[in-house]
C-alpha cells in the first residue's frame, strides 16, 4: 500500500513570515495526484492545493505553493505571508486510479502574532 | 456546494454495543470513505466504497464493517464496540474514476466507548 509521511508533528511561524511543511510518499504508480488539506480547529477538512504527478510545474494557489520533487517522492507545502487564519492541522494526501486516498499523520501549524 | 453530512457530532456508547455511523452526500459521488483520526496517527483509512454495494478494506478494517445500499449513503458499523475504538471518525466523498478530484469531508463524529 502507498504510504504518506509527514515528519513534522508541529510547526510554528510568525505572522507574515513563510513556512514550509514537508511530506514524502512511497508509491510504484505512475499516475497519481497529491493534495494538501487543511483542518482548522473544530472545523471541516478543506482542500488547499493539488498537484498532478505528470506535471513538472509546481502548483500555486495564492499564498500557497508546493515544491514537487517526483524523483525524491517529496511534496512540500509553502505558505507565504502567514496569517492567523492559517493555524490548523495540515494533511498531505495521495490518490491514484485505484480510487482510495491515503493521508499522512498531519502537521499542526501555529501562527504567532 | 457539496455537502457531506454525518449523523452525529458526538456519540457515547457502551462496550459491546453495536454502533452505526451514518454518512450522506448530496453530489452523486461514486467514491465514499471512512477514516479514523487519532492524534499523531493522522487519518487512517478504514473502508472505502467506489460504487453502490462495492467496498474495499483500508488499512484498519478489523472490528468494522460497512454498508452502501444507496449511492448517497455510506454506513460504518462497529459490530461490538470496544474502548480502543474511541476516536474521531471522518466520512468523505469524491467523484470516482479520476485521480484529480478532491475529497469532501463531513464534520466528523467523535465517538467515545465507555
Amino acid at each position: 500500500a502507498q504510504t504518506v509521511t509527514q515528519s513534522q508533528p508541529e510547526m510554528s511561524v510568525q505572522e507574515a513570515e513563510t513556512v514550509t511543511l514537508s511530506c514524502t510518499y512511497d508509491t510504484s504508480e505512475s499516475d497519481y495526484y497529491l493534495f494538501w488539506y487543511k483542518q482548522p480547529p473544530s472545523r471541516q477538512m478543506i482542500l488547499v492545493i493539488r498537484q498532478e504527478a505528470y506535471k513538472q510545474q509546481n502548483a500555486t494557489e495564492n499564498r500557497f505553493s508546493v515544491n514537487f520533487q517526483k524523483a525524491a517522492k517529496s511534496f512540500s507545502l509553502k505558505i507565504s505571508d502567514s496569517q492567523l487564519g492559517d493555524a490548523a492541522m495540515y494533511f498531505c494526501a495521495y490518490t491514484s486510479l485505484n480510487n482510495d486516498m491515503r493521508f499522512g499523520a498531519g502537521t499542526r501549524l501555529t501562527v504567532k502574532p | 456546494d457539496v455537502k457531506v453530512t454525518q449523523s452525529s457530532r458526538y456519540l457515547v456508547k457502551r462496550t459491546g454495543e453495536k454502533v452505526f455511523l451514518e454518512c450522506v452526500q448530496d453530489m452523486d459521488h461514486e467514491n465514499m470513505f471512512w477514516y479514523r483520526q487519532d492524534p499523531g496517527l493522522g487519518l487512517r483509512l478504514i473502508y472505502f466504497s467506489y460504487d453502490v454495494k462495492m467496498k474495499e478494506k483500508g488499512d484498519i478494517p478489523e472490528g468494522y464493517s460497512v454498508s452502501r445500499e444507496k449511492k448517497e449513503r455510506f454506513s460504518l458499523i462497529l459490530e461490538s464496540a470496544s474502548t480502543n475504538q474511541t476516536s474521531m471518525y471522518l466520512c468523505a466523498s469524491r467523484i470516482g474514476g479520476q485521480t484529480n478530484t478532491e475529497a469532501f469531508f463531513g464534520q466528523g463524529t467523535r465517538l467515545t466507548v465507555v
